[in-house]
């Protein structure tokens, strides 16, 4: 299952710069997309989403982006934090009766103090 | 801030044999999940649960897959014949409402080693 992808591995950052982790998809029907944290041992942590009619939402440092002529969004975390060091995952759901989320791969970040 | 509780942390069984993985929602949440990440994989849906019923379901979740709400807290996932394959951290989630772009809140896990 290749609908949503994250073709980096893993992204190192200095602290204070800014942080651009990349997701793609193929479904054009998805209605919302969704980026979670997961560090060691821990479940997944919603961070941030968006619908589809959107292309941008903002919560404090960290922003979404979507273009969905290009199916894809990214994930902006400004200034980097080393306590956002952590494994990301974009996700991508529809909004039906189950609401089942299809995950990307993972990007692991980290921020070098 | 309220969690999501799994128990247990680490489960190894025996292929073949029965395993129970318990949850306990979030207490107001009306919509419970299960996920599964094979080491090394991507989180894969299992199933999705409310008003005890399934809404949803993936190829994964067979006919040796069943989930139950026993009572008014606890959330489980049973697999009857586990296999080698069944081998992966298996997460519960919630949610108050069941929209997805409100997130669903995840438990830690069990991690479940099948031998």
């Amino acid at each position: 299952d290749q609908q949503v992808k994250q073709n980096s591995p893993s992204l190192s950052v200095q602290e204070g710069r800014i942080s651009i982790l990349n997701c793609d998809y193929t479904n054009s029907m998805f209605d919302y997309f969704l980026w979670y944290k997961k560090y060691p041992a821990e479940g997944p942590t919603f961070l941030i989403s968006i619908s589809s009619i959107k292309d941008k939402n903002e919560d404090g440092r960290f922003t979404v982006f979507l273009n969905k002529s290009a199916k894809h969004l990214s994930l902006h975390i400004v200034p980097s934090q080393p306590g956002d060091s952590a494994v990301y995952f974009c996700a991508a759901a529809l909004n039906n009766a189950g609401n089942m989320l299809t995950f990307g791969g993972g990007t692991r970040l980290m921020v070098k103090p | 801030e309220p969690e999501v509780t799994q128990t247990p942390s680490h489960q190894v069984t025996q292929m073949g044999q029965e395993v129970i993985l318990r949850c306990v929602p979030i207490s107001n949440h009306l919509y419970f999940y299960w996920y599964r990440q094979i080491l090394g994989q991507k989180v894969e849906f299992l199933v999705s649960f409310y008003n005890n019923e399934i809404s949803e379901k993936s190829e994964i979740f067979d006919d040796q897959f069943s989930v139950e709400r026993p009572d008014g807290s606890n959330f489980t996932l049973k697999i009857r014949s586990t296999k080698l394959e069944d081998s992966a951290m298996y997460f519960c989630a919630s949610s108050e409402t069941g929209a997805p772009g409100g997130g669903y809140t995840f438990g830690s896990g069990t991690r479940l080693t099948v031998v």
